[in-house]
């Protein structure tokens, strides 16, 4: 069946420093969507990629979505305590199946 | 636009017992998926309800049961329950292929 495997499972980041987390689908998906769980909550959508290729982008946060369709990467840039929590990707083949990946847990250090 | 609400919050069971949680999803959103969430694993996918019908199931004992009511509420049920079964339920609904709306969660504990 169709899994999800995202990278890496945790990562801790003095604050200013960049962070990636990486999505890799093993089936061409349809969509990709991304998700953010702060401590003691629920996940929160961000965004979708749906093209192939595409790259999206909110204020720091910066989403791609690979020319397979296969892949997917999440940048933030200059990450802020603010940026504490898990983040998710989520794959959505065309059966309109969504698969979550083990999410990556983000530390910032001030 | 009220959010997706769980019921209950919090839930302390003993092993052996069996659990109904609640779901109401979004007003309009006629799926509904069933997450288990537990330290380090993720979120596990349980099943998801389309119109009353179990639309996809994940890798679950059987012990794991569910089901959709005409107004699109949903209920999950545990049977049996066994230490293992801690976690955070989460229940997400969404409308066609777009964004999936999460409530707060049932935290289960079992003693």
């Amino acid at each position: 069946g169709q899994q999800v495997m995202q990278i890496p499972q945790y990562q801790h980041v003095q604050e200013g420093e960049d962070f990636t987390t990486y999505c890799n689908s093993s089936t061409t998906l349809s969509n990709i969507q991304w998700y953010k769980q702060r401590p003691g909550g629920h996940p929160v959508f961000l965004i979708q990629l749906v093209k192939s290729g595409e790259v999206k982008k909110q204020k720091r946060l910066t989403f791609q979505f690979g020319e397979a369709k296969k892949n997917s990467s999440l940048h933030i840039t200059a990450t802020q305590t603010t940026d504490v929590g898990t983040y998710f990707c989520a794959g959505c083949n065309n059966n309109n199946d969504m698969r979550f990946g083990a999410g990556t847990r983000l530390t910032v250090k001030p | 636009k009220a959010g997706v609400t769980q019921t209950p919050r919090y839930l302390i069971k003993t092993r052996g017992q069996q659990v109904t949680l609640s779901c109401s999803p979004i007003s309009g959103h006629r799926s509904v998926s069933w997450y288990q969430q537990t330290p380090g694993q993720g979120l596990q996918f349980l099943f998801e309800y389309f119109s009353e019908t179990q639309r996809n199931k994940g890798n679950f004992p059987g012990r794991f049961s569910g089901r959709q009511f005409s107004n699109s509420r949903s209920e999950m049920n545990v049977s049996t329950l066994e230490l293992g079964d801690s976690a955070l339920y989460l229940c997400a609904s969404r409308v066609g292929f777009n964004e999936q709306f999460f409530g707060p969660g049932t935290r289960l504990t079992v003693l």
